[in-house]
């Protein structure tokens, strides 16, 4: 089944330095991915997905992510944080095998300091 | 108004207890879902739906079950609930189709069973 791998539990970056979550994933075909953030309180938002074509995608709040299928990972990034960006990241997986629900990764938490 | 509604958005009960948590969207989607979140865990498929008449188990379906009562409400119960599922609850609708179709999250429902 198609999976997804958050190698991160914590990160800490300060404010206007750059930031990478890293997520790996488990699957044969292309697969469909997603993150999500979760501010406190909140439900889950979505920053961005990918399903084909440009490897590159762009999502809101000025995050991107890069689908690189030879090293089976889909890393999002920004380039410069804002406190307001503190919250859980989820990366996650559509699977197939149970309505294109999503298996998510176990999620990294982000503190933005001064 | 939200697009997904989870009621109520705390519960505190007691074990043996049979507990009801209810979601509605006004967003039209077919597919509906419901999501445990456990600290460090990420989220967990615990049911989906395509439409009404097509219900499937989850991943950790066991304890709960669910009632598709139109295509706008989707609502999870715990028979008897337990203290291990005290966690927190989402509802999540996506169009039908492929894996590509994001999901759309309610805010929750934090469950705390004592």
């Amino acid at each position: 089944a198609q999976s997804v791998t958050q190698p991160d539990i914590h990160i800490t970056v300060s404010e206007g330095a750059s930031l990478e979550l890293r997520c790996n994933y488990s699957y044969g075909a292309t697969p469909y991915l997603f993150w999500y953030v979760q501010s406190p309180g909140q439900g889950l938002q979505l920053l961005l997905k990918y399903f084909s074509g440009d490897t590159l995608v762009q999502g809101i709040k000025g995050f991107e992510a890069e689908f690189k299928r030879s090293q089976s990972s889909f890393n999002l990034r920004k380039p410069s944080v804002h406190w307001s960006d503190a919250a859980e990241y989820f990366c996650a997986v559509a699977n197939s095998n149970s309505g294109y629900a999503l298996n998510f990764g176990k999620g990294t938490s982000l503190l933005v300091t001064p | 108004d939200a697009d997904v509604t989870q009621t109520p958005r705390n519960r505190i009960t007691k074990t043996g207890k049979r507990i009801m948590l209810e979601c509605s969207q006004t967003k039209g989607h077919d597919r509906m879902y419901w999501y445990r979140q456990d600290p460090g865990l990420g989220l967990r498929l615990i049911y989906y739906s395509f439409d009404v008449k097509d219900i499937n188990k989850g991943e950790i379906s066991d304890g709960y079950s669910v009632s598709r009562q139109a295509q706008a409400k989707f609502s999870l119960s715990l028979e008897s609930a337990i203290p291990n599922q005290t966690a927190l609850y989402f509802c999540a609708t996506s169009d039908p189709g492929t894996g590509h179709q994001p999901q759309h999250f309610g805010d929750g429902t934090r469950l705390s069973i004592l």
